[in-house]
């Protein structure tokens, strides 16, 4: 079964603060993508990567950054987090061109106060 | 111009009843995949059915099965026999493009399915 696990279920932080969002995938996937979900928009792409150390724009990246140092992790950056950021984060990955199917991890609820 | 379009914010059916979630897609794209994913409140979102548009046939998995209708661009998504355990968001996701390339997957707003015993 392919597994993706994101560090933290619930995270609370303070306006101004530096987020880190860790995702990790253990089936060797080449893509993989970090969402925002909110209601009634359903889920946006905000960075995906290829590879590693390749990185590419999703619909929303404004206030994002995003790393992957290695093929199984693909960290989600909030260089400095605002209200407007509290959100669920989905990560997910996939393989490339073998395998569309997305699979995603449990999510993050970040709350920004 | 939405990509994806989920009509019903909300759903209810009766347990062991079948409900059918709409979804409607536009692409100018001759090859594209269509996604159902179900999300439970615990808020993983979980794979459930892919059809591809060169696929003659409808896609199955178990109790759901998407109802394909290239023409009139909708990917239905039919659950037989609902379980309590059904009640979720559903979204509606299509990747344009081949299976190449970076596959982004757009999603619906998702439709909230309750089931009653």
């Amino acid at each position: 079964d392919v597994k993706v696990t994101q560090s933290s279920r619930y995270l609370v932080k303070r306006t101004g603060e530096k987020v880190f969002l860790e995702c990790v995938q253990d089936m060797d996937h080449e893509n993989m993508f970090w969402y925002r979900q909110d209601p009634g928009l359903g889920l946006r792409l905000i960075y995906f990567s290829y590879d590693v150390k390749m990185k590419e724009k999703g619909d929303i990246p404004e206030g994002y950054s995003v790393s992957r140092e290695k093929k199984e992790r693909f960290s989600l950056i909030l260089e400095s987090a605002s209200t407007n950021q509290t959100s669920m984060y989905l990560c997910a990955s996939s393989f490339l061109a073998f395998q569309d199917t997305q699979y995603f991890g449990p999510g993050t609820r970040l709350t920004v106060l | 111009a939405q990509k994806i379009t989920q009509t019903q914010p909300g759903m209810f059916v009766q347990e062991k009843e079948a409900v059918t979630l709409d979804c409607t897609y536009d692409t100018s794209d001759q090859s594209y995949g269509l996604f159902w994913y179900k999300q439970p409140s615990s808020g993983e979102m979980i794979f459930l059915i892919y059809q591809g548009s060169y696929d003659e046939q409808n896609a199955t998995e178990g109790r759901y099965s998407l109802n394909f209708q290239k023409a009139r661009k909708s990917a239905n998504l039919v659950i037989s026999a609902s379980q309590l355990g059904d009640s979720a968001m559903y979204f509606c996701a299509m990747r344009e493009g081949g299976s190449g390339g970076y596959n982004k997957l757009i999603f619906g707003a998702g439709t909230r399915l309750a089931v009653h015993p």
